[in-house]
């Protein structure tokens, strides 16, 4: 059974890029099994979805944050990595990341709350 | 993009009670639609996928319909553990989720 674990900042400054990583065990990233994602919350509201990366290394992105996202891996310590540029306010949430082996989430990260605030 | 829209917002329930929930999309996903349960706190949990399919471990008390653009998620008798908020989520076009739907205690 999969296990995620996001990791990062609590907290970045506007205009900053956040970072967050999330650390997989119990599969690896270079499965040809699934896709892994990142899934954003804002406080009180609900789910959007940010964008996945492929064992291949293709990514694909939500349109509408496409110009700020960038989602890499790194095998050898078998993570996935967000970077978010540009930050404001508007983007405080709780990152989660996830695994979907069929386009639907069925592991999912405990969540790690970023807040943007100078 | 696909727009997802829920509804009702809040539903307000008692213990023992069926409560459905209704998905619509802004064009064709054909079944590729999921459901899942979160609680406060904590991340959300998958109970069916390709509209329909009960996820391994979920209760049968949960239940999935629909096709194309209108999908429905029905709770039959309503357990104190049930009580929390149900998005969908469809994978036709890249992803996109309802805004969520509040299952309360009456």
């Amino acid at each position: 059974q999969l296990q995620l674990q996001e990791s990062g900042p609590g907290l970045v400054r506007p205009s900053q890029t956040l970072s967050l990583t999330c650390t997989v065990s119990g599969g690896s990233v270079n499965s040809t099994v699934y896709y892994w994602n990142w899934v954003r919350q804002h406080p009180g509201k609900g789910l959007e979805w940010i964008g996945y990366i492929f064992h291949s290394g293709s990514t694909y992105y939500n349109p509408s944050l496409e110009s700020r996202v960038a989602i890499s891996k790194d095998t050898s310590n078998n993570q996935f990595s967000l970077n978010l540029n540009s930050v404001t306010a508007a983007d405080t949430a709780v990152y989660y990341c996830a695994s979907a082996e069929n386009l639907y989430f069925r592991y999912w990260g405990q969540g790690s709350l970023v807040t943007v605030s100078s | 993009d696909i727009q997802m829209t829920q509804s009702p917002s809040t539903v307000s329930a008692s213990v023992g009670d069926s409560v459905t929930i209704t998905c619509r999309a802004s064009q064709s996903i054909v079944s590729w639609l999921a459901w899942y349960q979160q609680k406060p706190g904590k991340a959300p949990k998958l109970l069916i996928y390709h509209g329909s399919i009960l996820e391994s471990g979920v209760s049968s008390r949960f239940s999935g319909s629909g096709s194309g653009t209108e999908f429905t998620l029905t709770i039959r008798s309503l357990q104190p553990d049930d009580f929390a908020t149900y998005y969908c989520q469809q994978y036709d076009d890249y992803r996109s989720f309802g805004q969520g739907t509040k299952v309360e205690i009456k």
